[in-house]
């Protein structure tokens, strides 16, 4: 089975400039989580769905980001306008159903932004 | 407060030997997961190992067991036979009660293997 799969890989942008993060999770998982990481604070939680519904976005860092999960396969982080404080590596998880399972989380290979 | 603290920033280790990662935690719900995650130099976070609250014995995958110890609230990882790459950033982290919840990362811990 494939894994997370999360594009781009890299992306480098002009501050100001819009950016569109990309994720799908592993087929039959009903959550999804953004996830940041940096050297200073190390590995944040943005946002999570579960069964496509924004359940906390509470770690989403302004009003710059947002986050979408139209369908269960597919989910967008959006950040406009993007700034250098952004430059990050950005992760999508998914997990299965945690009720049945222990609630692990499958990552992606993660997003590497520069913003410059 | 942390609720997962890893007070080891760097470990060093020869190859074949075991090795302890620390990880405490702090919660106050009687239900709750601890997991390891590995995260060599190429990006990816891997699954490595979890540990419910409710679970009696020690968690173990292959080379990898957790030392379980309630009372204490510690969740330290122990990797037997130590191989090269296993040089990487290991995160423990907590799952909180169960339905809808998040996993709490620990700052990592630094693991290089060495000939």
């Amino acid at each position: 089975d494939a894994g997370v799969i999360q594009s781009p890989r890299h992306e480098v942008t002009e501050m100001g400039q819009e950016v569109t993060l990309r994720c799908k999770p592993i087929s039959g998982h009903n959550s999804l989580f953004w996830y940041r990481q940096t050297m200073m604070r190390g590995l944040e939680l943005l946002i999570y769905f579960n069964n496509n519904v924004p359940i906390d976005d509470s770690g989403m860092p302004e009003d710059r980001f947002s986050a979408k999960m139209p369908n269960a396969s597919f989910s967008t982080l959006k950040i406009q306008p993007s700034e250098p404080r952004d430059s990050a590596v950005y992760f999508c998880a998914s997990s299965p159903d945690r009720y049945r399972g222990m609630g692990e989380q499958y990552f992606g290979p993660g997003t590497r932004l520069t913003v410059t | 407060a942390q609720k997962i603290t890893q007070t080891q920033p760097g470990m060093f280790v020869q190859e074949k030997e075991a090795v302890t990662l620390d990880c405490t935690y702090d919660t106050s719900d009687q239900s709750y997961g601890l997991f390891w995650y590995k995260q060599p130099s190429s990006g990816e976070m891997i699954f490595l190992i979890y540990q419910g609250s409710y679970d009696e014995q020690n968690a173990t995958e292959g080379r990898y067991s957790l030392n379980f110890q309630k009372a204490r609230k510690s969740a330290n990882l122990v990797i037997s036979a130590s191989q090269l790459g296993d040089s990487a950033m290991y995160f423990c982290a907590m799952r909180e009660g169960r339905g809808y919840s998040t996993l709490t990362f620990g700052k990592g811990t630094m693991l290089l293997v060495s000939p």
